[in-house]
């Protein structure tokens, strides 16, 4: 596609269930992320895939988040038993290869109440 | 752990006025930075970025520089546009593989 594709654009949920959130990265970037920013905060990092695999996920805030790229091309993140504290913008990122421009999706704006 | 600081927090200017926003960051063992502008509730989008080896990079009217050893970096705006008004954020690079620490950035208002 022409850019990174994140759906939904706006998530409402209550605390306590689940979520997933979808990206579609630009087609034929190996590199995958996601980012999470707070209202009125720069991005914070969460997780990198290259290709399949989390190449790095030492952003993660805990074992309630978890992505997962199987086939190399769309993401989904998925969060379990969610917190209003989870509220944020999230984020996805693809690049052709690693360390070379990240172009971000528009976000899924998630808002746990 | 990294972190970035952006001065200054909000700059509005008359419109045709050039302007330097400037970032700075603790740890200079990086490998590029990258400069990005936010438009209200709208994701980032990529500007200029610069590998740690470069000084500077060019495009358009924007002008990057990167002064790793110090931990700077300056974005030069040319002939400023009301289309320019954004948040704009710099990042720099730790790994190589885009994970990148974000200020909060500078709110540029470019008046008619």
């Amino acid at each position: 596609g022409a850019g990174v594709s994140q759906t939904p654009s706006n998530k409402v949920t209550e605390k306590g269930k689940y979520v997933e959130l979808r990206c579609d990265p630009i087609s034929g970037h190996t590199a995958l992320y996601w980012y999470r920013q707070s209202l009125g905060q720069g991005p914070e990092f969460l997780i990198y895939f290259q290709g399949t695999g989390a190449a790095d996920d030492s952003g993660l805030p805990n074992d309630r988040f978890f992505a997962v790229r199987p086939e190399g091309s769309v993401s989904t993140l998925k969060i379990q038993r969610t917190e209003r504290g989870d509220s944020a913008v999230y984020l996805c990122a693809s690049s052709l290869i690693k360390n070379t421009e990240a172009f971000f999706g528009q976000g899924t704006r998630l808002t746990v109440v | 752990k990294q972190e970035v600081t952006q001065i200054p927090a909000a700059l509005s200017v008359p419109e045709g006025e050039n302007l330097v926003l400037n970032c700075s960051f603790t740890d200079s063992a990086i490998y590029n930075l990258q400069w990005f502008r936010q438009d209200p509730g709208k994701g980032l989008t990529s500007l200029l970025l610069i590998q740690s080896s470069q000084r500077e990079q060019t495009s358009g009217r924007l002008n990057a520089s990167l002064d790793k050893s110090s931990g700077r970096s300056t974005l030069y705006i040319a002939a400023s546009q009301p289309g320019d008004s954004a948040t704009y954020l710099c990042a720099p690079d730790q790994t190589g593989a885009n994970n990148l620490f974000f200020g909060t950035g500078t709110r540029l208002t470019v008046i008619p």
